[in-house]
């Protein structure tokens, strides 16, 4: 069965950097998109960006250009993403997300989602 | 790009019908047939509930289904139980701009 497992929760200092990972088991990751999706405490959702798994091809959110980094390791079935210079409002649980559908017939929507990872930025 | 607009919440007896609402532009809701809606309880992941408006995924419940007309979609849940007690987001896919995607403010359904 598909799965989305990711890295543990994670407490940075502002100014710092995170990097999270998402393994993903029971499909070819090269064949479907990969999203990351964030969450802030109380708050609701935010679409980061994604990365094409086959190439990777990276699109980001305008308001985090230049921070954010998605990259794929295709030998062990996982992707990356790495947010820098992290201010306190970057505190939030971070998901990543499938893409239905495959790199073929993209359905722009998601079905299946990792556990999420809380990243807690505080002096 | 703004935030779908949702109502905060909404609430219904069991067995009742619920519609949440999710209100956008042109250029996502109203400009495209990729609305998907999103359930998610406490502490959890999201989980897909729809897809491309009104389909649904293998395994949701028929009692969901979702329609859109101009710039607003819709979500209603029938034959309300008390496992649908969650927030939903709404999202819509729009090429404007980045982002790509653009989620709803949530809605907060109870189960009086």
């Amino acid at each position: 069965q598909v799965q989305l497992v990711q890295s543990g929760a994670e407490v940075k200092k502002p100014g710092a950097s995170v990097k999270v990972s998402c393994k993903a088991s029971g499909y070819t990751l090269t064949s479907y998109y990969m999203h990351w999706v964030r969450q802030a405490p109380g708050q609701g959702l935010e679409w980061m960006g994604a990365i094409i798994p086959s190439g990777g091809g990276t699109i980001y959110a305008q308001n985090l250009q230049g921070r954010v980094s998605m990259a794929r390791d295709t030998s062990t079935s996982t992707v990356y993403m790495e947010l820098s210079s992290l201010r306190s409002e970057d505190t939030a649980v971070y998901y990543c997300a499938r893409e239905q559908g495959g790199v073929a017939a993209p359905k722009k929507s998601f079905d299946y989602w990792g556990q999420g990872t809380l990243v807690t930025v505080s002096s | 790009q703004s935030a779908l607009t949702q109502p905060a919440s909404v609430s219904g007896s069991p067995g009742q019908s619920i519609t949440i609402s999710c209100t956008g532009t042109s250029s996502d809701v109203g400009g495209y047939n990729y609305v998907s809606w999103y359930q998610q309880h406490p502490g959890k992941a999201p989980k897909l509930m729809i897809y491309d408006v009104s389909n649904r995924p293998s395994g949701v419940s028929n009692r969901f289904s979702g329609s859109k007309s101009g710039n607003t979609a819709s979500l209603t849940i029938s034959g309300l139980q008390a496992e649908d007690e969650a927030d939903y987001y709404c999202s819509s896919y729009t090429i404007s701009s980045t982002p790509l995607y653009v989620f709803g403010t949530g809605t907060k359904v109870t189960v009086l």
